[in-house]
């Protein structure tokens, strides 16, 4: 039974260049959660997806980011013009349910940008 | 909106010791999670705890809800080098409709000398 999976690990972009991370739950999760963390910080949750809709996106920067989770496919957390601040690591968790209980996390997306 | 403290932001223990983490919120949180991060990794689930005064047990760790439903410790007892890591508490509030989004403390690197 895989984990959350998320890729690339690795992601570097040059200044003004769109990022693209995905991020596939557990088998049998349909809520998918993003959380960014930068150095020597705790994780500040970004948006919260069930299949096809964006139950919260109170943490996203209001401008450049957005993230999709299509009926099929992987979760998609997408930055456009990407600058220096936005270096940092991006986690995906998963959960069965609306209560978030148990969320267990993907190995995170590591955005550098140069 | 909630914040989670954990304090301090480093311990430095010996190998074989007990150390014990808390981690406190200003307002009421229905459960308690705490997780663990190693480098490059992403957080994993190590106790969660869904009701005021519970005490549960995961081999040598040891985790409570507080009375109070502010507050919660992690007890790690015989320390052993591979505790060595970052440790996150994490609190999902009552639920607002949907929304029960996890807030994360900014963690407690410890270090185990052999």
């Amino acid at each position: 039974n895989a984990g959350v999976m998320q890729n690339p690990r690795h992601l570097v972009r040059r200044r003004g260049q769109e990022a693209r991370l995905r991020c596939s739950p557990m088998k049998g999760h349909s809520h998918v959660y993003w959380y960014r963390q930068l150095p020597e910080e705790g994780l500040k949750f970004m948006v919260y997806l069930q299949k096809e809709n964006i139950i919260d996106e109170s943490g996203m920067p209001k401008e450049r980011f957005s993230a999709e989770f299509p009926k099929e496919g992987p979760s998609i957390l997408r930055i456009q013009q990407v600058v220096r601040g936005d270096s940092a690591a991006y986690f995906c968790a998963s959960s069965r349910d609306w209560m978030n209980t148990e969320a267990f996390f993907g190995q995170g997306t590591r955005l550098t940008v140069v | 909106g909630q914040q989670l403290n954990q304090s301090p932001q480093s311990m430095f223990i010996q190998e074989g010791e007990d150390v014990s983490m808390n981690c406190t919120s200003s307002s009421i949180f229905n459960t308690w999670l705490w997780y663990k991060q190693d480098p490059g990794e992403g957080p994993v689930l190590l106790i969660a705890l869904y009701k005021a005064g519970e005490l549960t047990s995961n081999g040598r760790l040891t985790a409570q809800f507080g009375i109070t439903r502010k507050d919660s410790f992690l007890n790690i007892s015989a320390s052993i080098p591979s505790d060595v890591g970052i440790y996150f508490c994490a609190g999902q509030p009552p639920p607002t409709g949907a929304n029960s989004k996890l807030t994360f403390g900014k963690g407690i690197t410890l270090s185990v000398r052999p």
